[in-house]
């Protein structure tokens, strides 16, 4: 089965400072999600990549899949205490794109 | 109004007991999911259903069981409730004519004491 490790688990950042997360996949990639949740939460889709090489921005977060498709990582630029909360990355099994395997999570504090 | 709700958002309960968590959507998606999340395991699979009369197990069935009622309505039940199934439980939809992603619900914080 397809295991995704995040690193790292939880990071601190001061206001303003860039920061990146990655998401390792033992299995070649279809796709690769990302999510973030609120303490609390339900999960937040943020933005889904597909090709080898693809990058997506959604405000001041973009995340890119690697060529080999097995990697994929989150940079957040100039952070905000909006940005705090768990990042998680999800990869669809399969070709049907519906069942997804989650990774453990990020959990991100940014310090105003 | 939510897309995708779920009752209760909280509940405290006793090992041994049955209880039920429900999820309603309004999303028109026709597969529903439910998964666990505990700290330092993320999500995990628990049911699934691709439409009202296809129900599938997940990674972690074990001690659980799921209701599909109508398209809109997914539910799933803990027949006798332990301590470790204290988690976060998440509910989810998805369209079997897109590659989108699953929409989740809040979730429902479970105390099992």
């Amino acid at each position: 089965s397809q295991e995704l490790e995040q690193s790292p688990q939880s990071l601190i950042v001061q206001e303003g400072k860039n920061l990146t997360i990655n998401c390792t996949s033992s299995k070649t990639l279809y796709g690769l999600y990302w999510y973030k949740q609120k303490y609390g939460e339900g999960l937040i889709f943020l933005m889904m990549l597909q090709k080898g090489g693809e990058e997506k921005s959604h405000e001041k977060i973009t995340a890119k899949l690697d060529e080999k498709k097995q990697q994929s990582s989150l940079h957040i630029t100039a952070s905000q205490p909006s940005h705090a909360g768990i990042y998680l990355c999800g990869a669809p099994q399969g070709g049907g794109y519906q069942k997804v395997t989650f990774g453990t999570g990020t959990k991100l504090q940014v310090i105003p | 109004d939510a897309d995708v709700t779920q009752t209760p958002r909280n509940r405290i309960t006793k090992t041994g007991k049955r209880i039920m968590l429900e999820c309603s959507q309004t999303k028109g998606h026709d597969r529903m999911y439910w998964y666990r999340q505990d700290p330092g395991l993320g999500l995990r699979l628990i049911y699934y259903s691709f439409d009202v009369k296809d129900i599938n197990k997940g990674e972690i069935s074990d001690g659980y069981s799921v209701s599909r009622q109508a398209q809109a309505k997914f539910s799933l039940s803990l027949e006798s409730a332990i301590p470790n199934q204290t988690a976060l439980y998440f509910c989810a939809t998805s369209d079997s004519d897109s590659q989108e992603t699953q929409y989740f619900g809040p979730g429902t914080r479970l105390l099992v004491l």
